[in-house]
């Protein structure tokens, strides 16, 4: 079993709907978790943490975190064709900073 | 603030040529990265460095080398390249201070291609 899991896509959505990306991570004491947002050809940009259970909004982002199922989710409201991009989720196992795993990301096409 | 910057930006080798990755951050960072991405692999740590000074592995550091010559510059050496190393390379940094919650700023990348 992978340490972090997501889909590798592609998520068509239209524009306009609620792109709802997942990610389910192995580690049951890991305490941090975010997402990255990867544009092609660039590098990784954060737009998400989250610590505790829970949602916790940032604009048209929405992260969710469900620590019993070991379970963190990204929801893009009002999807954009620039939201079009390769969305990391990152897991920090045990507490120090070397211990951050990432998925493979799942491709987002934002379809106008 | 130019962040985080990587030299060079492409890269070819030939099998057995070595090169060093240039890393340069500009915001006081502490700690600094090197990953590696590869497609259906995700990024995965090649080696870190907590503070100046100190230097560690990460998940796959063979045939690498570091370097953390200062607080604001950590090299990579691949002492002999092989066509396994093709990857596209990227330095990150984090403020060191926070441990869990922090929050890693990536340069743009460093695309090497051995043959």
């Amino acid at each position: 079993q992978k340490e972090v899991e997501q889909n590798s896509g592609p998520l068509s959505v239209p524009e306009g709907a609620i792109a709802s990306l997942n990610c389910t991570y192995s580690d049951r004491v890991s305490q941090s978790f975010f997402w990255y947002r990867q544009y092609s050809g660039k590098s990784p940009e954060l737009i998400m943490s989250i610590y505790s259970n829970g949602d916790k909004e940032d604009g048209r982002f929405t992260a969710q975190l469900n620590k019993a199922s070991q379970y963190v989710s990204l929801l893009i409201r009002d999807s954009q064709p620039s939201d079009s991009a390769t969305y990391l989720c990152a897991v920090n196992r045990s507490g120090g900073y070397q211990k951050v795993t990432f998925g493979i990301g799942t491709k987002l096409q934002v379809i106008p | 603030n130019a962040g985080v910057t990587q030299t060079p930006k492409f890269q070819v080798l030939k099998t057995g040529q070595s090169m060093t990755l240039q890393c340069a951050q500009d915001m006081n960072h502490n700690s600094m990265y090197w990953y590696r991405q590869d497609p259906g692999m995700g990024l995965r740590l090649i080696y870190y460095s907590a503070s100046e000074g100190t230097t560690d592995k990460g998940e796959v550091p063979n045939g690498y080398n570091v370097s953390r010559l200062n607080k604001r510059e950590f090299s990579l050496r691949l002492e002999s390249a092989a066509p396994s190393q093709t990857s596209v390379y990227f330095c990150a940094s984090s403020s060191g201070v926070l441990a869990a919650q922090e929050t890693q700023y990536f340069g743009p990348g460093t695309r090497l291609l051995v043959l």
